[in-house]
């Protein structure tokens, strides 16, 4: 079975600009979210889907938002990007409980200049 | 607000020797605890996880000890090997609806030939 991958691995923008992040979960997988990894704060919940819906949402400004189509893939937009956006954005994607053992993809590396 | 506490920061270890690592939660409303390796470059792995109504759970060389009254987790990691050198996180689950994962801030393993 194929892995959770995201695109692109890498990605450089400028201040002020906008983003679109995309991930295609585990086969099977209905539910899929997104984190944020820096070397400050670690690793940050941003929100979670599970049929086409959000379910969660963690500590992040209106910038981020996502959406999630039918066949489960889903995306990240970042809007009016910042210098402290530059991070590594993991997607992650599982089954719902009680079997939720969340897979992660490889990361979007985002560097804003 | 649900934290994660994780210790030590790093920790260099001998070839053969025991890697422990530890975690404490401070809220009870956790209900899945997983551990995660990370490689440089690489998205986390899904490498051990356990729910509170067990207190102990092994996997090869990796063990899991869960102590509920003390809200404390811990991975050992035995006969620890240099291809063991990476990053650790423990991450802990809200009870509810959502798969969001809380993640502790993480532990550096070098493990010396």
């Amino acid at each position: 079975k194929a892995g959770v991958t995201q695109t692109p691995r890498y990605l450089i923008k400028t201040r002020g600009q906008q983003v679109t992040l995309s991930c295609s979960p585990i086969s099977g997988h209905r539910s899929v979210s997104w984190y944020q990894q820096t070397p400050g704060q670690g690793l940050q919940f941003l929100f979670e889907y599970f049929s086409e819906t959000q379910r969660n949402k963690g500590n992040f400004p209106g910038r981020f938002s996502g959406r999630q189509f039918s066949n489960s893939r889903s995306e990240m937009n970042v809007s009016t990007l910042e210098l402290g956006d530059s991070a590594l954005y993991l997607c992650a994607s599982s089954l719902v409980r009680p079997n939720y053992e969340q897979y992660f993809g490889p990361g979007t590396r985002l560097t804003v200049t | 607000q649900q934290q994660v506490k994780q210790s030590p920061q790093s920790l260099i270890v001998q070839k053969g020797g025991i890697s422990i690592i530890n975690c404490a939660y401070e809220n009870t409303a956790f209900d899945y605890f997983p551990w995660y390796q990370q490689f440089p470059g690489k998205g986390p792995a899904l490498l051990i996880a356990i729910r509170p109504d067990v207190s102990e759970k092994k996997e090869g060389r990796f063990t899991i000890s869960f102590n509920k009254s003390a809200k404390q987790f811990s991975l050992h990691i035995m006969d620890s090997q240099p291809g063991d050198s990476a990053t650790y996180f423990c991450a802990a689950s809200p009870t509810g609806g959502s798969e969001k994962l809380v993640f502790g801030k993480g532990t550096k393993l070098t493990v010396n030939p």
